[in-house]
Formats: C-alpha cells, structure tokens, sequence
C-alpha cells in the first residue's frame, strides 16, 4: 500500500534552516511528481511546492519562493524540502502529498493529491 | 492569485439530514474543484475532483456541483463520520500554484 512518512521536524530558530524528509513506499516513486502541502496550527491547507517526477521542474508558493527548496532522490524513494531563513509564519505540519497522475498521463487529472503522509511539525521560535 | 473562500465557516447539522458547502473562486476556475475531508489529527482525504466525480471508495452520499467560480459539495444524509473540515481546492493554474479554502467545519447540531 502507499505510504508517506515524514520526518526533520522540530523547532527551530527564526534566520535558521531545516531540512524535512518524505520517504515513500509500496508505488513507482520515479512515476509521480511530488507536492509539499502546510498548515499552520488551527488553520487551513496552504500549498507550498511541488517537484516533477524527475525532479527537472519545480515550482513554489510565492510565500516561501527564494527561501524553500525541493527535491528528490528517485534512487531513495525519498522527498525533501530545504528551508532556510525560517520565519514564525512558517509554523505548520507540513505534509508530502503525491500527486495522483503517472508521468504516463495515468489516474487523475493533474494537480490534485491523491496520498498524503500524516505530516511533520515544524515551530519556528526563539 | 486565484482566491478561494468557502462558506459558512461552520455548519451544524443533525446526523441523517443534508448538508451543503459552498465555494467560491475569485475567478473562473472552469471544472478544476476539488473537495477534501479533514479529520482531527489526520491528513486530508481527496473526495470530489472535476467540481463532481467522486473519488475512488468514496460514498455516493457525497456529490459535488458547479463549474466557473461557484460551487457545491453536498452529504446528502450525514453519517457520523461525516463531521470533519472540508476544503476546496482549485488546479486551474499554469504554472502550478494551488490554492484552498479557508475551510468549512461540519459540526453535530
């Protein structure tokens, strides 16, 4: 079955970084692109970015453009999300959500999350 | 910036009636709407994309309606698991830049 399993959270300082993990299992990770999705304590959904199957395009919410990077390692079933000059507003769980299209056009349409992992929570404070 | 707002922020309804949800694009969004359930302490769960095509194992209790900037999500006879947060989300955008709704809270009356 698919799984997604988050992990780097913790508290941080703001000005500091953090790097957050999604490891994937139990589908052809190197077929999906790949999204990180936060939500801030007692808040809504925010989309923060998502990377391409191959990693060849990215693309950022512009609250975190600049600031945030994404990336994957295909040989590591696994995603990642750099975060540098963390600020308070960046506290949220933040989820890897896959996006539910192959890179054969199979499933849904683009731009949608069809599996997401139970999320890591990141605190940014001094 | 294509902004989603849902309404109402919370909605009380008793177990075995309907409920309606609505969401409003702040432009057309044709049919790229999706609707997704949260429960406390969980990820959220796709249920409706194409504004109404219901996602795989969801109930038929659930539909969704609309297309352009207004829409609907519907339980047609509530179950207790039914109470939960549900977002829309829009997918119109190139490049990608998804946005959601605020959220609207489903609540037992």
């Amino acid at each position: 079955q698919v799984q997604l399993v988050e992990s780097g959270g913790g508290v941080v300082q703001p000005g500091r970084s953090l790097r957050l993990s999604c490891a994937a299992s139990g589908f052809t990770f190197s077929s999906y692109a790949m999204h990180w999705v936060r939500q801030a304590p007692g808040k809504g959904l925010e989309w923060v970015a998502v990377i391409s199957y191959d990693g060849s395009n990215k693309y950022y919410a512009d609250s975190v453009k600049g600031r945030f990077t994404i990336s994957r390692d295909n040989s590591k079933n696994t995603l990642y999300l750099q975060m540098n000059s963390l600020r308070a507003e960046d506290t949220a769980v933040y989820y890897c959500a896959r996006e539910g299209i192959t890179i054969f056009g199979d499933g849904l349409p683009p731009g949608l999350f069809d599996y997401w992992g139970q999320g890591t929570l990141v605190t940014v404070s001094s | 910036e294509i902004v989603m707002t849902q309404s109402p922020a919370t909605l009380s309804v008793s177990p075995g009636e309907r409920a309606t949800l609505s969401c409003r694009a702040s432009q057309s969004v044709s049919s790229n709407l999706a609707w997704y359930q949260q429960k406390p302490g969980q990820a959220p769960r796709l249920l409706i994309y194409g504004a109404s095509t219901r996602a795989t194992g969801i109930p038929a209790r659930f539909s969704g309606s609309g297309s352009g900037t207004e829409f609907t999500l519907t339980i047609s006879s509530l179950q207790s698991e039914d109470f939960a947060v549900y977002y829309c989300q829009q997918y119109n955008n190139w490049p990608p830049s998804y946005t959601f709704g605020q959220g609207t809270k489903l609540e037992i009356k």
